[in-house]
Parts: C-alpha cells; sequence; structure tokens
C-alpha cells in the first residue's frame, strides 16, 4: 500500500523561529491534508491541499503532486504551535485517509 | 455546525468487558469514519460508512469489532470480549460525499483503556 513519511519526526524551536515540515508519499493520491493534534487529543484540520499553495496566517503549504511531496511551513512560531502535525493522503475514491507518523513540534518560550 | 461529537470521551475498563462509543456527525456528512490512534502512532482507518451503508472495512478490525450506522445519522463502535492491547484512542471524522472535494473533520476521540 501507499506509504506516507515525514520529516523530522521531532522538532524543538525558540519561540519566534520559522521551521519546515515535509511529507513524502509512495505513489498517486486524489488529495491530502494537515492536521494538527493538540495535547487533548484533538486533530484540527490546518489545510486541504491537493495542489498549489495556501496560507492562512502564520502558516502555510505546499504541495507538488507531481513530485509526490508537500511542505507545511510555520513562521514566527508560538508555544500554542506546540503538538503533533500529521499529513494524510486520500488514496481512493472511498476517502480513506492514510498518515503519516507524524512531527512531534515543541516550541520553547 | 456543531462539529463531530463523540462519547463518551473516556472509558476504563476490564479485560473481557464490553464497551461501546458513539459518533455523532455534521449534520449535513453523510460520511463517517472510524480510526484508532496508539501513542506515537499517526491514526489508523478501522471502517467507514456512507449514509447507513458499511462501505469498507480494516482489516484491524477483527471479529470483536462492530460498528453500525442504523439511521445514517450517529453511529456506534462496539468492541467485545476487550483485551489490553484495545486501548488506544478511538477517533470519528465525517465529511460530505467525495471527502476528495471537502475533507474530514475529526471528532475530539474516546480514550479507551483496557486494565
Amino acid at each position: 500500500g501507499i506509504q506516507v513519511e515525514q520529516s523530522p519526526p521531532d522538532l524543538i524551536l525558540q519561540e519566534g523561529a520559522n521551521s519546515t515540515l515535509r511529507c513524502n508519499f509512495s505513489d498517486s493520491v486524489n488529495n491530502l491534508q494537515w492536521f494538527h493534534q493538540n495535547p487533548w487529543g484533538q486533530l484540527i484540520n490546518l489545510f486541504y491541499i491537493p495542489s498549489g499553495t495556501k496560507q492562512n496566517g502564520r502558516l502555510s503549504a505546499t504541495t507538488v503532486a507531481t513530485e509526490r511531496y508537500s511542505l507545511l511551513y510555520i513562521s514566527s512560531s508560538q508555544t500554542t504551535d506546540s503538538g503533533v502535525y500529521f499529513c494524510a493522503v486520500f488514496y481512493n475514491q472511498g476517502g480513506k485517509l492514510i498518515f503519516g507518523q507524524g512531527t512531534e513540534l515543541s516550541v520553547k518560550p | 455546525d456543531t462539529g463531530v461529537s463523540q462519547n463518551p470521551r473516556h472509558k476504563i475498563t476490564k479485560r473481557g468487558q464490553n464497551v461501546t462509543f458513539r459518533c455523532d456527525p455534521i449534520s449535513e456528512h453523510n460520511r463517517l469514519y472510524w480510526y484508532r490512534q496508539t501513542l506515537g502512532q499517526g491514526p489508523e482507518f478501522l471502517t467507514y460508512f456512507q449514509n447507513e451503508a458499511q462501505l469498507e472495512k480494516s482489516r484491524l478490525l477483527s471479529d470483536r469489532f462492530s460498528a453500525e450506522r442504523p439511521k445514517g445519522s450517529f453511529s456506534t463502535l462496539e468492541i467485545q470480549r476487550t483485551e489490553q492491547g484495545d486501548s488506544a484512542m478511538y477517533l470519528c471524522a465525517s465529511s460530505r460525499a467525495g471527502p476528495g472535494v471537502y475533507g474530514y473533520t475529526f471528532g475530539s476521540g474516546t480514550r479507551l483503556t483496557v486494565v
């Protein structure tokens, strides 16, 4: 089946720093979503991004489907950005999401 | 739109007992999904419904697991004869048909601990 790999697995930042998280996938996909899982376990939609670039405040995402990767950019990081960031791909018309292992981000004050 | 609601938030049960979780999706969403997440891992697909029809089940869903969505609205996930390996976060999500266009919304999850 399709493989979704995220890097880095862990990231520690000082508040105010910028970061880039990467998601590679092994096969063509219908679509891709980025999520933030907060310390209480809630998965929050960040971006639904089949291709191109989207921005929402300090966060932006770029997906290059032909090269099978997506990037999540976090600028001017804040302590509230801490948590686990997941990339997930839609693999077939059934809509099943395949998740990566996540990047655990810790932003220090 | 109150989002996806899951109950209970936490459940502690003794090994061998049966447990049932409930998920109420966003009202206009006709697809409903169940996922399981263990510590340090990404969520893994269990099953999904379109309206009341269960369209796909993962091999992770053993015979002890059953899911229903009787009227195409809320769904229940039952685990019979629980085992310690069933301890995990159980996540529900919903979407409109063709999530390739609309994407998922997840609930807050039910954390199951089997002792």
